[in-house]
């Protein structure tokens, strides 16, 4: 089976543009995570879809959004890029959303993204 | 509010010594917690994940975590390290009603010896 995918891999963009990262989660996952990498933060949420429906957020400006489409695949988009935004970007999907059972996560091998 | 630190963000071992990455947690509830392994330009991997199920929990790669609710501790061993296991290791937190939502620590980045 077919692991998490992102694309692209690598992306330069310049500050004020607007950047939209992909993610295809393992075949059957219904959920997607979206968490931010960077050297001073580490590892951060973003937010979470399941069912297309955003069921978490974390502490991001409005400036991160995501969705998730009937097929499970979701894209996160940044507008009004800053330089701080430079980061690697990373995907997980798991199979379902939390509930009693906490499904493992899987990770994608990440956008790496940096902001000119 | 739930938090992970990891204690030491760099640790040096020689191979085939004992591999101790530290890891406390605090949580309002009961917590789900985890190991992940990130190579170089690479995703994390799972490497354990504790559930409640037993406190011993064994993982991938001969590694292994030990749940001490007393200690609030989650520290990961391997008892014999190898090249391979250079990479920077992080624990995590997830909360029975958080859904995806997973807290890392800061990382601890493991260097072997030979």
């Amino acid at each position: 089976k077919a692991g998490v995918t992102q694309t692209p891999r690598y992306l330069i963009k310049t500050r004020g543009q607007q950047v939209t990262l992909s993610c295809s989660p393992i075949s059957g996952h219904r959920s997607v995570s979206w968490y931010q990498q960077t050297p001073g933060q580490g590892l951060q949420f973003l937010f979470e879809y399941f069912s297309e429906t955003q069921r978490n957020k974390g502490n991001f400006p409005g400036r991160f959004s995501g969705r998730q489409f009937s097929n499970s695949r979701s894209e996160m988009n940044v507008s009004t890029l800053e330089l701080g935004d430079s980061a690697l970007y990373l995907c997980a999907s798991s199979l379902v959303a939390g509930g009693a059972t906490q499904e493992t996560q899987y990770f994608g091998p990440g956008t790496r993204l940096l902001v000119l | 509010a739930q938090s992970v630190t990891q204690l030491g963000s760099h640790v040096s071992v020689s191979e085939g010594a004992l591999v101790l990455l530290r890891c406390n947690y605090s949580s309002s509830v009961p917590p789900y917690l985890f190991w992940y392994v990130q190579y170089p330009n690479q995703g994390l991997q799972l490497l354990l994940k504790y559930t409640s199920a037993a406190t011993l929990v064994k993982g991938i790669n001969g590694f292994e975590a030990e749940f001490k609710k007393s200690e609030t501790s989650f520290h990961l061993t391997k008892p014999s390290a190898h090249m391979s296991d250079a990479a920077e290791y992080f624990c995590a937190v997830s909360g029975r009603n958080q859904g995806g939502k997973l807290i890392f620590g800061q990382g601890t980045e493991l260097s072997v010896k030979p």
